[in-house]
């Protein structure tokens, strides 16, 4: 069974980058039946999907914060991660990777999600 | 603002059926499937039904789902107080984009 565990800093300054990596256990990251995703949720608020990426590292994200995101694969390591830049007080919210299957744009593994606070 | 709307709660006693809706557009759920997940207080969403009304292993057949046009819905069935929580829809919209809707949460009474 594909286990995700979401790691990295719970407080990030305004107008620092936020790094989260998440690890995969129980299953291949090289698989090419998955992408790798990372969702968001406000404290209080709803879901927002950020984007994915392929092991081949081929990506695509929310186009609402394209501008800002990198979400990366290292195979190797079997973790895939996510940076997004410029972030502001907006960008708080729960972190979490997951999984969908290539054929369709749905999530059936999560991590337990971590939660990132940007403030000074 | 979601793409997706729902209302932002339900309501229903024990052992009742209720329906959480989902309306979308010709871009997302006109012309994708639509998913659900059931999100548990303090814990990480759970894949509900998929592709429309398809229900993931160990997903009890109290929870089915459909669509029509631009709108889907959520059923339960025999509603328990477990099933308090928040749900939400989501479908692949074709600007290139994953959209979920705001969410609606369920009070068993």
């Amino acid at each position: 069974q594909l286990q995700l565990q979401e790691s990295g800093p719970g407080l990030v300054k305004p107008s620092e980058t936020l790094s989260l990596t998440c690890t995969v256990s129980g299953g291949s990251i090289s698989s090419s039946s998955y992408y790798w995703g990372w969702i968001r949720q406000p404290p209080g608020k709803g879901l927002e999907w950020i984007g994915s990426v392929y092991y081949s590292g081929s990506t695509y994200y929310n186009p609402s914060l394209k501008s800002r995101v990198t979400i990366s694969v290292d195979t190797s390591k079997k973790q895939f991660s996510l940076k997004l830049s410029s972030v502001t007080a907006a960008d708080t919210a729960v972190y979490y990777c997951a999984i969908s299957p290539k054929i369709a744009w749905y999530f059936d593994y999560w991590g337990q999600g971590t939660l990132v606070t940007v403030s000074s | 603002q979601s793409v997706l709307t729902q209302l932002p709660s339900a309501s229903g006693t024990p052992g009742q059926r209720v329906t959480i809706s989902c309306s979308g557009s010709s871009s997302n759920i006109g012309s994708n499937t639509v998913n659900w997940y059931q999100q548990l207080p303090g814990t990480a969403p759970k894949l509900l039904i998929y592709s429309n009304n398809q229900r993931p292993s160990g997903v009890p057949d109290r929870f089915s789902g459909s669509k029509s046009g631009t709108s889907a819905s959520l059923a339960i069935s025999g509603l328990q107080s477990e099933d308090e929580a928040d749900y939400y829809c989501a479908a692949w919209d074709d600007s290139l984009n994953g959209v979920f809707g705001g969410g609606t949460k369920l009070t068993v009474l």
